[in-house]
């Protein structure tokens, strides 16, 4: 049973533009969320994090916003970037647990 | 210098060999990882090791035994391999096993395991 879900396989934008990739979950004991980027034929590298006493962080380009209530969370990009090209997962981890559930991920295609 | 580095990157073999896939960390971190990522895309933990003591051992076929002789590798031994083994096996490693938020996951560049 997936208890992280992306449901949007794809996504393409204009260079410029804001990217919004979304991410739900079903544990409601989930309260750590990170989004990773993945490049092909290399690993998946670390993007941002929120813990569930926040509802948004921010870092440069990047924007997580968290709604525990919708057990959602989203990622903006903006302005989006050629070099955003990528599959981006997002993650979580309950309180007391020691490993992250993915999701399948979302590929994004920014287009110059 | 890579940090997480795995070995080999690409794997063709037949059914029912034995192959290993290496894995090493330069970051000094605590605990590492082994993830699968089948035809779906779907990631997901199969061994975690904290200072070469096992700690999370998802439901995963006894044919695949992890290996740690130290904190800085761990080894993944996959034996009479299976078609449906075919995926691309990801090695990770992170500073603690709790909770945190410092505890981010770093991996390798995967290992592409083809099993014909």
């Amino acid at each position: 049973d997936q208890q992280v879900k992306q449901n949007s396989p794809s996504l393409s934008v204009q260079e410029g533009r804001i990217s919004i990739l979304n991410c739900d979950y079903t544990n409601s004991m989930f309260d750590y969320f990170l989004w990773y980027k993945k490049y092909p034929a290399e690993g998946p590298t670390f993007l941002i994090s929120i813990s569930s006493i926040k509802d948004k962080n921010e870092d440069g380009r990047f924007t997580v916003f968290l709604n525990k209530s919708a057990k959602h969370l989203s990622l903006h990009i903006v302005p989006s970037q050629p070099g955003d090209s990528a599959v981006y997962f997002c993650a979580a981890s309950e309180v007391t647990g020691n490993q992250f559930y993915f999701g399948t991920g979302t590929s994004l295609t920014v287009i110059p | 210098d890579t940090a997480v580095s795995q070995t080999p990157k690409y794997l063709v073999t037949q059914m029912g060999n034995d192959k290993s896939i290496k894995c090493e960390q330069n970051l000094g971190h605590d605990t590492m990882y082994w993830y699968k990522q089948d035809s779906k895309k779907f990631l997901k933990i199969m061994f975690s090791y904290n200072n070469k003591e096992l700690i999370i051992n998802e439901t995963v076929p006894n044919r695949f035994s992890p290996k740690s002789p130290d904190k800085a590798h761990l080894n993944l031994h996959i034996n009479s391999l299976e078609l449906g083994d075919s995926a691309v096996y990801f090695c990770a490693s992170s500073q603690g096993t709790g909770h945190s938020g410092a505890n981010v996951l770093t991996f390798g560049a995967g290992s592409r395991l083809t099993v014909l």
